[in-house]
Formats: structure tokens, C-alpha cells, sequence
């Protein structure tokens, strides 16, 4: 099984400024077939279900503010969220799905400081 | 616009059955695979199986293999989870999903099982 371990456990930033989270497999998620990460970013609310941010490493889901991005690639990545604004407290997972069992990282708290 | 609902929630001793299912509306349901996923309260994001558009690939995590068996019904936009040999840490909330492959792109709200 893949490994994802996230760092940091929690975090806390002020508002309109960058928080950046960082994700790391235990094997690589980079398709020699295709050139691409199966890397997913989610966002959890308080009381709500997950929502994708990011798929593919750093592609958008429609709908998502563009102070949200994602790079990185094999086996190291990061989310970034630039500006910080009120309504991004959640719980921040990575997630690969290179192949079963998809697997999560342990999630990342966000919290204004 | 797409809605996933889930029911089938609920309190069971350790040892019973369960069936979950979701409702899918507002979508194409039989061109999308469909995933479970739990969350045991105050814990983080658990995968627990996946299946193919017709139902020719089934995938399952390994702590569920044997005793949780998911199913769809495309002709009523449909997927389910029948959970037999219950036990206390498969207490979570759990979230059907939507997506291509083994992206999932949008979940629902969850249904609460309590195994006690």
C-alpha cells in the first residue's frame, strides 16, 4: 500500500496570508504511460463532506478559487493557499489514486491565527 | 446538478448486518465509478471500495475484504454497501462518491453507523 504522510499536522495562519501544506508518498504517483500524478487535494469543512481542490497534482476542480494551487511531482507535493481567507478552516488530504487502496494522508488543520 | 444521498444508517451490535445505499440524481450514474468511504468521529478519510461502471471491477481495502460487499444498480442510479460481521471499529460515517477511475470528484453528505 502507498503511504501518505502530510506535514503539518496543523497549522495556523493569518488571514491574507500563505499557508502551505506539503504531502509525501511512499512510492512514486507519476505514470511513466501518461506523465501524470494521481495526486488529489480535498477540503473538509467543519460538519461537511470532503471536496476536491485539486486533481493531477495541480489541476483545479471548476468552481475552486485560484488562491488554491498545487505542484510537485513523484513523490513530493504541496498545496498552497495564498490570501488567506476566513472560510478556508478545514482539514486539508492528499490522496493518491495511482492504484488500490486509494490511501490519504492524515489530514492537515487549518486554523486562523 | 448532481446529488448523492446515502441512508441506511444506524445503531447494530457487533457481529450484524447492515445495507447501505446511495441515490444518485442529476447525473449520468452509469458512466461513473462509484466509491464508499468511511470516517470513524474525530478521524481522518478512509477508502473502503470501489466499482466499475457495469460491475466488472471491484476493489476493497484489505480490512473489509470478505465482509463488506459493494453492488450498483444502474437502472435505478443506485450503488450499495452490504456490510455483514459488523464490528466496533467499522463505527463511522460513511460517504458514497462519485468519479472517474479512482478520482472521485464529488461526495455525499455521509450516513452515521454506530456498531455497539
Amino acid at each position: 500500500d502507498i503511504v501518505m504522510t502530510q506535514s503539518p499536522d496543523s497549522l495556523s495562519v493569518s488571514l491574507g496570508e500563505r499557508a502551505t501544506i506539503h504531502c509525501k508518498s511512499s512510492q512514486s504517483v507519476l505514470s511513466r504511460s501518461n506523465s501524470l500524478n494521481y495526486l488529489a487535494w480535498y477540503q473538509q469543512k467543519p460538519g461537511q463532506s470532503p471536496k476536491l481542490l485539486i486533481s493531477w497534482a495541480s489541476t483545479r476542480n471548476s468552481g475552486v478559487p485560484d488562491r488554491f494551487s498545487g505542484s510537485g511531482s513523484g513523490t513530493d507535493f504541496t498545496l498552497t493557499i495564498n490570501s488567506l481567507q476566513a472560510e478556508d478552516v478545514a482539514v486539508y488530504y492528499c490522496q493518491q489514486f495511482y492504484n488500490a487502496p486509494i490511501t490519504f494522508g492524515q489530514g492537515t488543520r487549518l486554523e486562523i491565527k | 446538478e448532481v446529488q448523492l444521498v446515502e441512508s441506511g444508517g444506524g445503531l447494530v451490535q457487533p457481529g450484524g448486518s447492515r445495507r447501505l445505499s446511495c441515490e444518485v440524481s442529476g447525473s449520468n450514474f452509469r458512466t461513473y465509478w462509484m466509491s464508499w468511504f468511511r470516517q470513524a468521529p474525530g478521524k481522518g478519510l478512509e477508502w473502503v471500495a470501489n466499482i466499475k461502471q457495469d460491475g466488472s471491477e471491484i476493489h476493497y481495502v484489505g480490512s473489509v475484504k470478505g465482509r463488506l460487499t459493494i453492488s450498483r444498480d444502474n437502472a435505478r442510479s443506485s450503488l450499495h454497501l452490504q456490510m455483514n460481521r459488523l464490528r466496533v471499529d467499522d463505527s463511522a460515517v460513511y460517504y458514497c462518491a462519485k468519479g472517474g477511475g479512482f478520482l472521485v470528484d464529488f461526495w455525499g453528505q455521509g450516513t452515521l453507523l454506530t456498531v455497539s
